[in-house]
């Protein structure tokens, strides 16, 4: 496919479980992205990759979240100990992030966490 | 204060009105604005950029930039039902690597 693409698209935990979500870049965009998006709300960063690295990852709530891309391409964010107030969308956009310019990101449809 | 402030709406128009969606920010160092359009359970999709302020127009959409005022403005004119949707400006300081939000405008426009 061409676009960005995230599943589960819905997942269902009960709290203190542990959710992984996964990313599907557009292939050869560097720049991976999640975004937290709660209900009447607009998107919130939590973390940028460049990459195989972490460029970026204060938008992270605290260290129960955690993301990785080993390989520079898919993206995985982990929810440790989920609590009801994880419940969110989470959404991811790739870029092909070219320094000194606006930075066009495409985002994916999303991955809605529901922590019971 | 969030940086990027936006009225929630509802907007409700009837269908051919010109559409003014309004969004005010804090920060000086952002240089590049965006407007999403996002559908429900959908995820957002980049309508138009600007960079510093000014005028940029697409078809019915024009995106405008006031950084004296710090103020960022979409119209669309001729508006049609298939432009209900929630409507994210955002904002992005030079060279920097995440974009900020605001809330999202929810229009819905009337056959």
């Amino acid at each position: 496919g061409a676009g960005v693409s995230q599943t589960p698209s819905n997942k269902v935990t009960e709290k203190g479980k542990y959710v992984e979500l996964r990313c599907d870049p557009i292939s050869g965009h560097t720049a991976l992205y999640w975004y937290r998006q709660s209900l009447g709300q607009g998107p919130e960063f939590l973390i940028y990759f460049q990459g195989t690295g972490a460029a970026d990852d204060s938008g992270l709530p605290n260290d129960r979240f955690f993301a990785v891309r080993p390989e520079g391409s898919v993206s995985t964010l982990k929810i440790q100990r989920t609590e009801r107030g994880d419940s969110a969308v989470y959404l991811c956009a790739s870029s092909l992030r070219t320094s000194g310019s606006p930075d066009t990101q495409y985002f994916g449809p999303g991955t809605r966490l529901t922590v019971l | 204060q969030k940086e990027v402030e936006q009225d929630p709406g509802p907007l409700s128009v009837p269908e051919g009105a010109i559409v003014s969606l309004n969004c005010t920010y804090s920060n000086s160092a952002f240089q590049y604005f965006m407007w999403y359009r996002q559908y429900s359970r959908k995820g957002p999709e980049l309508l138009m950029y600007t960079y510093s302020s000014g005028n940029k127009e697409d078809g019915r959409f024009t995106a405008q930039v006031d950084k004296s005022s710090k103020y960022i403005s979409l119209f669309i004119r001729d508006s049609q039902p298939s432009d209900s949707a929630t409507y994210l400006c955002a904002a992005e300081p030079y060279n920097f690597n995440k974009f900020y939000f605001g809330s999202g405008t929810k229009l819905n426009v009337k056959p």
